[in-house]
């Protein structure tokens, strides 16, 4: 059983598209997550959601749309593709709340590649 | 955030130990020390996380000295599987039952048989 699976796998777009990328966990956990890894291989956050609120959204165009219709679901939306949204993402979750929480669980990202 | 520094890539033979150290000058009181093993084309791996001292998992170990300012990944016995980008992450809770993680370029360990 894959605990946290995306879909696609890999996306080929063309730049002004819209595409979405969808996430699902099956560990029962309160909190997800979207990290963007960019070809210098640097892994960002880009938002978080504990039991469907919004808690963490960093410095990213607000072409891309985070949704999630339950907990156990997080789906990101991309308005208006560019080049420079070509890069892997991947959506993690996270159980406990506190500071001792540090265990995320990734996905095996979804390759975004805009021509 | 505290920035992470540690080596870009290290080499090691089959079977020996490997430590892999990591500065982070800048920990804040409340900054947990995190590492994570991530394999070509798949997602980060969760290994082992620490406050202080010593703590002691049956993948690796992590060494963190008094002033927290520096932590040491010790994988024991190394086999070819291991070879993998290795992060050094510092984070904290954002007190709202949520976790943020900011990864560095990590360390290359290429196994070598």
């Amino acid at each position: 059983d894959t605990a946290v699976s995306q879909t696609p796998k890999y996306l080929v777009t063309q730049m002004g598209n819209d595409k979405s990328i969808k996430c699902e966990q099956n560990l029962g956990h309160d909190t997800m997550y979207w990290y963007k890894q960019d070809s210098k291989k640097f892994l960002k956050i880009m938002f978080s959601y504990n039991n469907k609120e919004l808690i963490i959204n960093e410095t990213v165009p607000n072409r891309f749309s985070p949704k999630s219709p339950d907990k156990a679901h997080l789906n990101l939306h991309i308005n208006s593709l560019e080049l420079g949204d070509s890069a892997v993402y991947f959506c993690a979750s996270s159980r406990e709340r506190g500071v001792r929480t540090g265990e995320l669980f990734f996905g095996e990202g979804s390759r975004l590649t805009v021509l | 955030l505290a920035k992470t520094t540690q080596p870009i890539s290290m080499d090691s033979y089959e079977g020996q130990e490997v430590n892999i150290t990591c500065s982070h000058n800048n920990i804040a009181t409340n900054d947990y020390i995190t590492w994570y093993q991530q394999f070509p084309s798949q997602g980060p791996r969760f290994i082992i996380q620490g406050y202080k001292t010593k703590v002691t998992n049956e993948v690796a170990s992590l060494f963190i000295p008094a002033d927290r300012k520096s932590s040491t990944l010790s994988l024991p016995r190394v086999s070819l599987s291991d070879t993998a980008v290795y992060y050094c992450l510092v984070g904290r809770s954002s007190g709202a039952g949520s976790y943020q993680l900011t990864f560095g370029k990590g360390t290359k360990l290429s196994v070598i048989p």
